[in-house]
């Protein structure tokens, strides 16, 4: 166990849904992330959170709309996705976002989309 | 943004085998390198964090050394275990967050 909790661990969804992904931690870190993992490609940045503001926005479609209410949840809503959106999405915390910090990573969620 | 090589792809050896990776990254703009353990249904576990030329770090029979002036990172397992099996990720920082090469898959049979 990382301290880095995502639900569900598995979602299907079609292209019209709404759906939202979750990350919590309690590891008092101030620093949150989302990456993503296409099939045979690396871990991509998606969205970073420095004390519940969003500091980074690496070119992300506006189908996936990130939250940060506070510095132990972050959320990725999902809506109108398409198939190549199927990923895995991970969540990451570190204590800041400093040199030598490193991120603890949540187990993921497996997303498909029909 | 970084181009983050590592090699070999995948890997497999017998148990009590040493083997090692690497990790190649522009030499520009870096700031430190991070190494991961990614075990299949778990999440990725740092293993080092790296930021000084030259640095050398090491967890039990995992090591690891950095050369930032050419740009590249080695990771080293002696007497590979089979719980060893992973994938072995690096990732260059450079500026806020990590960039992650595609890995290393390990395989170790006993």
């Amino acid at each position: 166990e990382t301290g880095v909790t995502q639900t569900p661990r598995h979602l299907v969804m079609g292209m019209t849904n709404k759906k939202s992904l979750k990350c919590e931690q309690h590891l008092g870190h101030n620093a949150m992330y989302w990456y993503k993992q296409s099939a045979k490609k690396p871990l991509e940045l998606m969205f970073v959170y420095s004390l519940e503001e969003r500091v980074e926005n690496n070119s992300v479609p506006s189908r996936f709309s990130p939250e940060c209410p506070n510095s132990s949840h972050l959320f990725l809503h999902l809506h109108t996705l398409q198939p190549e959106d199927s990923a895995l999405y991970l969540c990451a915390s570190s204590l800041n976002r400093g040199l030598n910090t490193e991120a603890f990573f949540g187990q993921g969620t497996r997303l498909t989309v029909v | 943004i970084l181009n983050v090589e590592q090699s070999p792809q995948s890997l497999h050896v017998q148990e009590g085998d040493s083997t090692n990776f690497t990790c190649s990254f522009p030499s520009s703009n870096f700031y430190a390198l991070h190494w991961y353990r990614w075990e299949t249904a778990k999440s990725p576990e740092a293993l080092f964090v790296m930021t000084l030329n030259g640095d050398e770090k090491k967890k039990g029979r995992i090591s690891a050394t950095l050369n930032t002036k050419e740009g590249y990172s080695y990771l080293y397992i002696k007497g590979s275990q089979p719980e060893d099996s992973a994938t072995y990720l690096c990732a260059p920082q450079a500026g806020t967050a990590l960039i992650f090469g595609k890995g290393t898959t390990l395989s170790v049979s006993s």
